[in-house]
């Protein structure tokens, strides 16, 4: 079965600080997406990325960047400079099977950036 | 383009009522999906309609239900309302049903039970 595995359960930064959040996968599929959202305290979920099994180039957008590692089934999301509005929780997810709408989010991490 | 949109964005009813949800997807997206999120589950898939027609279900008692319009809105539907139903429940669309379509998410409608 599908699982998305976020062992960080909230990291606090500093504003201009770098952080990583960490993302596992477990997947038997040979071929799948995997996906980051953003829910900031509104509550809406903000998609952020998805990304191909078979695509690991590192992809970067703006202060955003993704590091996709197949042998070890991460998919680990970098916020470079981190600023205030980046504060928020974070999941990442990753679809249920094949045919299927169904998302398996992990328990998301909560990033606070401080002043 | 108008994102998906929730109604109403906050509810407040009694244990034993039913409530029902309204969601109206993206222009043009044709699958809808349901989540629940509460503090001690997480996101939890609910449901995914799709041409009208339930597609998927999460593994949630027959007290939540949904439907699908032919203008892919959808509404959701929980009965006999119970303290553990309070939650933030999401709304999603996408253009397709397949799993590489992307879901968009709507600003959700919190729902407290007293």
């Amino acid at each position: 079965a599908q699982k998305v595995t976020q062992a960080q359960t909230e990291i606090s930064v500093v504003e201009k600080e770098d952080v990583t959040l960490d993302c596992v996968y477990e997947t038997r599929d040979t071929t799948y997406y995997l996906f980051w959202y953003k829910q900031p305290p509104s509550g809406e979920l903000v998609f952020l990325i998805r990304r191909n099994s078979f695509d690991e180039q590192n992809e970067i957008s703006g202060r955003y960047s993704w590091n996709f590692q197949k042998s070890t089934s991460s998919f680990n999301f970098t916020i470079t400079a981190s600023q205030v509005v980046d504060s928020a929780v974070y999941f990442c997810a990753l679809p249920y099977n094949t045919g299927f709408q169904k998302l398996v989010f992990g328990t998301g991490t909560r990033l606070l950036v401080s002043p | 383009k108008a994102g998906v949109t929730q109604t109403p964005r906050y509810l407040i009813k009694t244990r034993g009522q039913q409530v029902t949800l309204s969601c109206s997807p993206i222009s043009g997206h044709r699958s809808v999906s349901w989540y629940q999120q509460t503090p001690g589950q997480g996101l939890q898939f609910l449901f995914e309609y799709f041409s009208e027609t339930q597609r998927n279900k999460g593994n949630f008692p027959g007290r939540f239900s949904g439907r699908q319009f032919s203008n892919s809105r959808s509404e959701m539907n929980v009965s006999t309302l119970e303290l553990g139903d309070s939650a933030l429940y999401l709304c999603a669309s996408s253009r397709d049903r397949g799993r590489s379509d992307t879901q968009y998410f709507g600003p959700g409608t919190r729902l407290t039970v007293l």
